[in-house]
């Protein structure tokens, strides 16, 4: 699977998107982008994932660049309850490659 | 629907000993991973069941194994513990189609001391 490259720490007033960045330059043509979040002592929870269109859903927005090699996970109105770490993943969506692999993730800081 | 669900939530025990621990994926779902999570070496994954056969494995030594039952509910053994597996191990389920997505369960933080 590509490896993810993420910045270590965000922080993003409370009220205002906020823009997650992911490189992912060596993700292959069958590979998604997911995105999970994890809150202090609780397990990975999803985000959001998507291939190679733009993806929104009730949490959050997916803009990934046209040739594939980053994107970014937005929160429209960022609110305390997501400071969390933000990790991005890929993955192909082999039927029975459930292997996840997580890097280090963004410490998204949400300040009031 | 119930989320994925683990138990015990906290485990203290003893360098030596064993421990297994629990997990039941949400209804209909009929794959189970297990990940270990620590600080230092963040989420690593351990095992996947599907259908009570093990598909995936990490690179985790035979000290920790695991099986799935027939109503997919899945555990996790880790035989003479060592103080570095202190960590939040953490299950996750997925019915295992396409695409699917792997829900997380709230975890278990096991504390060797």
């Amino acid at each position: 699977d590509a490896k993810t490259t993420q910045p270590t720490s965000m922080d993003c007033a409370e009220g205002r998107a906020a823009n997650l960045p992911c490189n992912h330059s060596t993700i292959s043509g069958n590979e998604y982008v997911y995105w999970y979040r994890q809150i202090h002592s609780q397990g990975p929870q999803y985000i959001i994932h998507g291939l190679k269109n733009n993806e929104t859903n009730e949490m959050a927005s997916l803009i990934i660049t046209e040739d594939r090699k980053s994107s970014t996970l937005i929160l429209p109105h960022a609110t305390l309850r997501d400071t969390a770490v933000y990790y991005c993943i890929v993955r192909r969506e082999n039927f029975g490659n459930e292997k996840l692999t997580f890097g280090t993730g963004t410490r998204l800081t949400i300040i009031p | 629907k119930a989320g994925v669900t683990q138990t015990p939530r906290y485990l203290i025990k003893t360098r030596g000993q064993q421990v297994t621990l629990s997990c039941s994926p949400i209804s209909g779902h009929r794959s189970v991973s297990w990940y270990q999570q620590t600080p230092g070496q963040g989420l690593q994954f351990l095992f996947e069941y599907f259908s009570e056969t093990q598909r995936n494995k990490g690179n985790f030594p035979g000290r920790f194994s695991g099986r799935q039952f027939s109503n997919s509910r899945s555990e996790m053994n880790v035989s003479t513990l060592e103080l570095g597996d202190s960590a939040l191990y953490l299950c996750a389920s997925s019915s295992s189609g396409p695409g699917d997505e792997q829900f997380f369960g709230p975890g278990t933080r096991l504390t060797v001391l």
